[in-house]
């Protein structure tokens, strides 16, 4: 199975900052990474499809980049609604596999 | 408007089975895989498996085969998951999740949490 090893597991910011979590992947993945948001006690929701594209309705203060093994979620500006639990997800085959997560708190 | 609606909270004891729904409403439930994804504790999430309710092919991963049986009922838009021989190791929140080809799981149940206690 791929691994996905996300850093950094927990992450203090203010409002405004700007911060960057990494996800590497054990193999080569291509571009077939997702990002997921979830807050406290809801579902995920998707942020990042195929690396770096955006899903419908999320801000641009959020991007993706990367490929093969390295994937970065870059997020300008943080807002409020920023803060929670992110996650990245390969779909290169089955099994799906998710990174660790990354939890984004206000400092 | 896309809705993935789950059941209830459970409380089964070791050893016992236990039946998930999800049922779809908003688009055709034949045109996309539901999948299953574990989130234990608030920690990070397990990939469970997936069907096709068209043809009702499955895919699991390996860790939950012989845990888990994914099955559909195209007339009511309803996708199912049933857990057998249940331990505390079964206890989590278990989510239903479309997935869209080569996007990701775009929508997500609300989530049903399983509690395995004697």
């Amino acid at each position: 199975d791929i691994q996905m090893t996300q850093s950094p597991a927990s992450l203090s910011a203010s409002v405004g900052e700007t911060v960057t979590i990494t996800c590497r992947a054990s193999e080569n993945i291509y571009s077939y990474l997702a990002w997921y948001q979830q807050k406290q006690g809801k579902s995920p929701q998707l942020l990042v499809y195929n690396a770096k594209t955006l899903a419908e309705g999320v801000p641009s203060r959020f991007s993706g980049s990367g490929s093969g093994t390295q994937f970065s979620l870059k997020i300008n500006s943080l807002q409020p609604e920023d803060f929670g639990s992110y996650y990245c997800q390969h779909h290169y085959g089955t099994p799906y596999t998710f990174g660790g997560g990354t939890k984004l708190e206000i400092k | 408007e896309v809705q993935l609606q789950q059941s209830g909270p459970e409380l089964e004891k070791p050893g016992a089975s236990v039946k998930i729904s999800c049922k779809a409403s908003g688009y055709s439930f034949t045109g996309y895989n539901m999948n299953w994804v574990k989130q234990s504790n608030g920690k990070s999430l397990e990939w469970i498996g997936n069907i096709d309710p068209y043809y009702g092919g499955t895919s699991y991963n390996q860790k939950f085969k012989g845990k888990a049986t994914l099955t559909v009922d195209k007339s009511s838009s309803t996708a199912y998951m049933q857990l057998k021989s249940l331990t505390s190791e079964d206890s989590a929140v278990y989510y239903c999740a479309r997935w869209v080809g080569n996007w990701g799981f775009d929508y997500w149940g609300q989530g049903t949490t399983l509690t395995v206690s004697s």
